[in-house]
């Protein structure tokens, strides 16, 4: 049972445009979310996070957003550059709500970034 | 900071062998996570520790996986014996225990098993 869910395997943008990236989430017990970055042979880097109690956070050209009624949180990279062509992960933890720090991961998405 | 370190980075070998991963984790970071990455499964937790003691292990798959931590500089996967459906990428990541969500991954050791 996939408790985070990226429904978007892979997503295609043009260099400037604006990359939005969906999560789902089913456990309501999780109150703290994250976005890695991975590229290829690497490890994932941590990227943007959120608690819930906030809707949203903002950290240079990415803004993460949560909307905890529709167990539903996105990631906004504006302006795209090539860079950014990685494989973007979602991930959940339930830190507040029960012990301990594990982070649950979504399947993530390719981006690609043309210039 | 090197960051966590995790070898070998590539380890290719036969069915039936026993395989070891090592990690060395962030000075000051208690708490420790294995994942294993395949294209079915994605990233998934196999077991994590705080504090050296593991914490949930109901990700490790079968009794032929096994995780230590000796202390807060050390942790091994082991996976004895190996077989063709444990190769994947395998993740060791650490950070500075509850409260603090946040993880810093190595750079993976690829165990190819043939």
């Amino acid at each position: 049972d996939q408790q985070v869910k990226q429904n978007s395997p892979s997503l295609s943008v043009q260099e400037g445009r604006i990359s939005i990236l969906n999560c789902d989430y089913t456990n309501s017990m999780f109150d703290y979310f994250l976005w890695y970055k991975k590229y290829p042979a690497e490890g994932p880097t941590f990227l943007i996070s959120i608690s819930s109690i906030k809707d949203k956070n903002e950290d240079g050209r990415f803004t993460v957003f949560l909307n905890k009624s529709a167990k539903h949180l996105s990631l906004h990279i504006v302006p795209s550059q090539p860079g950014d062509s990685a494989v973007y992960f979602c991930a959940a933890s339930a830190i507040l709500k029960a012990a301990g720090n594990k982070l649950t991961f979504g399947g993530g998405t390719r981006v690609l970034v043309k210039p | 900071d090197a960051g966590v370190i995790q070898s070998p980075r590539h380890e290719v070998t036969e069915m039936g062998q026993e395989v070891t991963l090592r990690c060395k984790p962030i000075s000051g970071h208690n708490s420790l996570f294995w994942y294993r990455q395949t294209m079915m499964r994605g990233l998934e937790l196999l077991i994590y520790f705080n504090n050296n003691v593991p914490i949930d292990d109901s990700g490790m798959p079968e009794d032929r996986f096994s995780a230590k931590m000796p202390n807060a500089s050390f942790s091994t996967l082991k996976i004895q014996p190996s077989e063709p459906r444990d190769s994947a990428v395998y993740f060791c990541a650490s950070s500075r225990g509850q409260g603090m969500a946040e993880a810093f991954f190595g750079q993976g050791t690829r165990l190819t098993v043939v």
